[in-house]
């Protein structure tokens, strides 16, 4: 049982926009930044945004992130079957001094 | 370029000893927070411990707590991970990754190792 909470799947056509949600508490998310990395199949994790809405250099502006309270939400414009991958929210949490991760959201592009 | 290049991975006993060492490259290394995360197969990530740049700040993940020591050297550009006690559900991919902080408890994990597996079995 993860401390965030992210849908196990999601689904959207090429072209479309999908938004990946991720829900935590006030220990965690609603007081610090939060991060998304996307894992390609058999790949390692790669920083997709930080910060809660900040594209690191070469991150496409497709990828967009959005912080409200204790949850953050991720988007994904103009979609490709190249996005089809396991997208994690991260951040720090507070309570027990340690970093923590949502149980990651399966992309598929139909 | 940032390479994260971990080593001494493997099979051990339940109740055995590993460490991990990760050699970094491509960046002041010094400057910088490191922080292992690992994989079981199939499975979500886990975060499991972070050390400041100084090596002085040591953060742990309560499954972890008591049996992994992280630390680092920077004259040598490397961090380790000493495991002890070791436990089937230990079995993962773990990944060496480096921070975009230096104080290690901000968790904006920037570059990642390709990971190095970790299987504990009899």
């Amino acid at each position: 049982q993860s401390v965030l909470t992210q849908p196990p799947s999601v689904s959207a056509a090429p072209g479309q926009k999908v938004n990946i949600s991720c829900s935590g508490s006030s220990s965690n998310i609603g007081n610090n930044n939060v991060s998304w990395y996307q894992q390609l199949p058999g790949t390692a994790p790669k920083l997709l945004i930080y910060e809660n809405n900040k594209r690191p250099s070469g991150i496409p502006d497709r990828f967009s992130g959005s912080k409200s309270g204790t949850s953050v939400t991720l988007g994904i414009a103009g979609l490709q079957t190249g996005d089809e991958a396991d997208y994690y929210c991260g951040t720090w949490e507070s309570t027990v001094g340690a970093g923590v991760f949502g149980g990651g959201t399966k992309l598929t592009v139909l | 370029e940032v390479q994260l290049l971990e080593s001494g991975g493997g099979l051990v006993q339940p109740g055995g000893s590993l460490t991990l060492s990760c050699a970094a490259s491509g960046f002041t290394f010094s400057n910088y927070a490191m922080t292992w995360v690992r994989q079981a197969p199939g499975k979500g990530l886990e975060w499991v411990a972070a050390i400041s740049d100084s090596g002085v700040g040591t953060y742990y993940g309560d499954s972890v707590k008591g049996r992994f020591t992280i630390s680092r050297d920077n004259s040598k550009n490397t961090v380790y991970v000493q495991m002890n006690s070791l436990r089937a559900e230990d079995t993962a991919l773990y990944y060496c990754v480096k921070d975009r902080c230096r104080s290690g408890s901000c968790s904006v994990l920037d570059y990642w190792g390709q990971g190095i597996l970790v299987t504990v079995s009899s």
